[in-house]
């Protein structure tokens, strides 16, 4: 069973246009992950979110938890190619575990 | 931080032949896993490998199907038993570093067809 859905499934869009990317689960979560993954690569972990309501930004990648722990955003401003891949998000239920479960995957290309 | 490798990268397999695809990490880890993941799509998690023990299988994956093994913090195997071309997939190792395991690593995959 699969508990985290991610939306849109695919997106393809122009370089510099803004998007934002969603993970939700009618699960709470103690802790929320999000990965980039390219072709022929292992996945590469990008934040870790652990409380609700949480912001963090990287370069033009701004990842937020929402504050019931059930569903988390990834926005990403003023695209580039270079962010053309798999990005997925992964939740852990317990505190403390090391298991992860991933979620159904957006697959982004920016156009330049 | 960790490299992990993968051996082999891809492989095309018979029918009803095994193959065990190896993972090295270049550091300790607290924890290492093994996912299955069709290409473009999310991943599944097969098992934890667990040091000098059995691995803990996730519903639907079992030991005889996928063994696996784990002898020392740093290395890991695991077998595709009896293969069918269902077991087509990629095969991904990973390590988990941090004092709660927050940061996890993952190999370039292995990418098995199965005619």
């Amino acid at each position: 069973t699969q508990l985290l859905e991610q939306s849109p499934q695919f997106l393809s869009i122009q370089e510099g246009e803004n998007l934002t990317v969603y993970c939700n689960s009618s699960s709470v979560f103690s802790s929320l992950q999000w990965y980039r993954q390219e072709p022929g690569e292992g996945p590469v972990l990008l934040v870790t979110v652990v409380t609700g309501g949480e912001v963090k930004k990287l370069k033009r990648l701004t990842f937020q938890f929402g504050d019931a722990r059930k569903d988390s955003s990834l926005h990403i401003t003023a695209a580039q190619p270079g962010d053309t891949g798999l990005y997925l998000c992964a939740g852990s239920h317990t505190s403390g575990t090391y298991i992860y479960i991933f979620g159904t995957g957006t697959r982004l290309k920016v156009l330049a | 931080s960790a490299v992990i490798s993968q051996k082999p990268s891809r492989d095309i397999c018979q029918r009803g032949t095994s193959l065990t695809i190896q993972c090295q990490v270049d550091s300790q880890v607290t924890m290492m896993f093994w996912y299955r993941q069709q290409p473009g799509q999310s991943l599944t998690l097969i098992a934890t490998a667990n040091q000098g023990s059995e691995a803990t299988y996730e519903s639907g994956f079992v030991i005889d199907k996928f063994p696996i093994s784990r002898p020392n913090l740093t290395f890991s195997t695991l077998t595709v038993s009896n293969m069918s071309p269902e077991d087509s997939s990629i095969y991904l190792c990973s390590g988990r570093q941090g004092s709660r395991g927050e940061t996890q690593y993952f190999g370039p995959g292995t990418r098995l067809l199965v005619l």
